[in-house]
């Protein structure tokens, strides 16, 4: 199974300000999922990202408040702009290979003050 | 009404039990992920169904795909598997979530 590092685990941040989280795969992927994990929710996907390409945002979802870039096959960053208390979540990477492997980062719990 | 859902929400057994956490889907899918989230955030993926049944050590999963049903079981429970499941069915090539399942197993 891939591994993806994912960092920052953790960060408190000024609303405001911006927070750029970086997932590093040991493998080429073909698509990275970002996903917000809201307290007490369940996962709900921002955007998809593939090499090469712009991502593909969801309902709800727009690239002036999460940029995302994918620079090649192993490696995505998610930044979370402008900064309000409500982007307080829980953001995870992920990615599929085929039907048979789910993987996901560990991870960033971000507060926002 | 939710593409999937899960059924319970909370539960909390005593160590040693035996678990079923149940999924319902109304969705197309291809193959279907059971999920483990610790409290750290961290999330793994348990298994991958596609028909039929899996095990791995004291965990089970389940899947009928004519009835768009799968369950996990858990036997000898303990405090170790602490943690929520997540019920992630395959739809085209992205993932869609269950609610979770807090499981707490007490000593």
């Amino acid at each position: 199974s891939a591994v993806i590092s994912q960092k920052p685990s953790r960060d408190i941040c000024q609303r405001g300000t911006s927070l750029t989280i970086q997932c590093q795969v040991d493998s080429q992927v073909t698509m990275m999922f970002w996903y917000r994990q809201q307290p007490g929710q369940s996962l709900t996907l921002i955007a998809t990202a593939n090499q090469g390409s712009e991502a593909t945002y969801e309902s709800g979802f727009v690239i002036d408040k999460f940029p995302i870039s994918r620079p090649n096959l192993t490696f995505s960053t998610l930044t979370v702009s402008n900064m309000s208390p409500e982007d307080s979540s829980i953001y995870l990477c992920s990615s599929l290979r085929g039907t048979t492997e789910a993987f996901f980062g560990q991870g960033t719990r971000l507060t926002v003050v | 009404k939710n593409e999937v859902e899960q059924s319970p929400q909370n539960l909390t057994a005593q160590e040693g039990e035996f678990i079923t956490i149940n999924c319902s889907y109304s969705v197309g899918i291809s193959a279907l992920h059971w999920l483990q989230q610790h409290p750290g955030g961290g999330i793994v993926s348990l298994f991958m169904l596609s028909s039929g049944k899996k095990k791995h050590g004291r965990l089970i999963a389940t899947i009928n795909i004519q009835e768009k049903h799968s369950s996990l079981h858990i036997t000898a429970s303990h405090p170790r598997d602490s943690a929520v499941y997540i019920c992630a069915p395959l739809k085209g090539n992205k993932l869609v979530f269950g609610a979770g399942t807090i499981l707490r197993v007490k000593s």
